[in-house]
């Protein structure tokens, strides 16, 4: 069955510290992979995907995410860290016609 | 863990009937649900924001009269598609917002396909 986790259920960085969230995920084929961020009150934002090509995905606000196929991994990470990105990180991997999200990572970001 | 159950999986009906999809939260309650849409090879698209015991909010282009949406207790959400034509064939997925802890739960979707 097709499955995605993320083993960090909540991280502390430092503002300033660099950041990688995990995600692996159970499929088959090669899935569609994203990464959403939902900050308080708000609805889900999308940080950036992968369908194919470039492993090495961009996203917005400086965030970056690489698809390791060998390891059914796409990893969120970004090189320094801001207040204004604590929130819930969600990995989300999208096949034909299902969605599966994991379960999320809490952010915590210290001045 | 929390669980969301959403219902049905998949629903496959004639243009110009109605479909409703439910959303429960099985094993806590959830004060906040949202309802998103997605297209093939797209991302998912926020369609409405349903608060338990007031009217939902919609996002813009989202037709309200088109998906209506009820929120009649802490852990029941539902979506009507309305008078369903070949365009709103979609994956249309829920999500739930633990009151106890504010974390969020999706439910597995419902593929519609309206013939």
């Amino acid at each position: 069955a097709q499955s995605v986790t993320q083993p960090d259920i909540h991280i502390t960085v430092s503002e300033g510290a660099s950041l990688e969230l995990r995600c692996n995920y159970s499929y088959g084929a090669t899935p569609y992979l994203f990464w959403y961020v939902q900050s308080p009150g708000q609805g889900l934002q999308l940080l950036l995907k992968y369908f194919s090509g470039d492993t090495l995905v961009q996203g917005i606000k400086g965030f970056e995410a690489e698809f390791k196929r060998s390891q059914s991994s796409f990893n969120l990470r970004k090189p320094s860290v801001h207040w204004s990105d604590a929130a819930e990180y969600f990995c989300a991997v999208g096949t034909g016609n299902q969605f599966y999200f994991g379960t999320g990572t809490s952010l915590t970001v210290i001045p | 863990g929390a669980v969301v159950s959403q219902h049905p999986s998949w629903v496959i009906c004639k243009s110009g009937t109605s479909v409703k999809i439910e959303c429960r939260s099985l094993d806590f309650q959830a004060t906040t649900m949202f309802w998103y849409r997605q297209f093939p090879k797209q991302s998912l698209m926020l369609m409405a924001t349903s608060n338990e015991g007031s009217k939902a909010t919609y996002e813009q282009g989202v037709e309200k009269d088109k998906f209506l949406i009820n929120h009649a207790s802490l852990t029941l959400s539902t979506l009507t598609v309305t008078s369903a034509h070949p365009e709103d064939s979609s994956f249309y997925i829920c999500s739930a917002r633990s009151v106890n802890d504010e974390k969020l739960f999706f439910g597995s979707g419902t593929q519609l396909s309206v013939l």
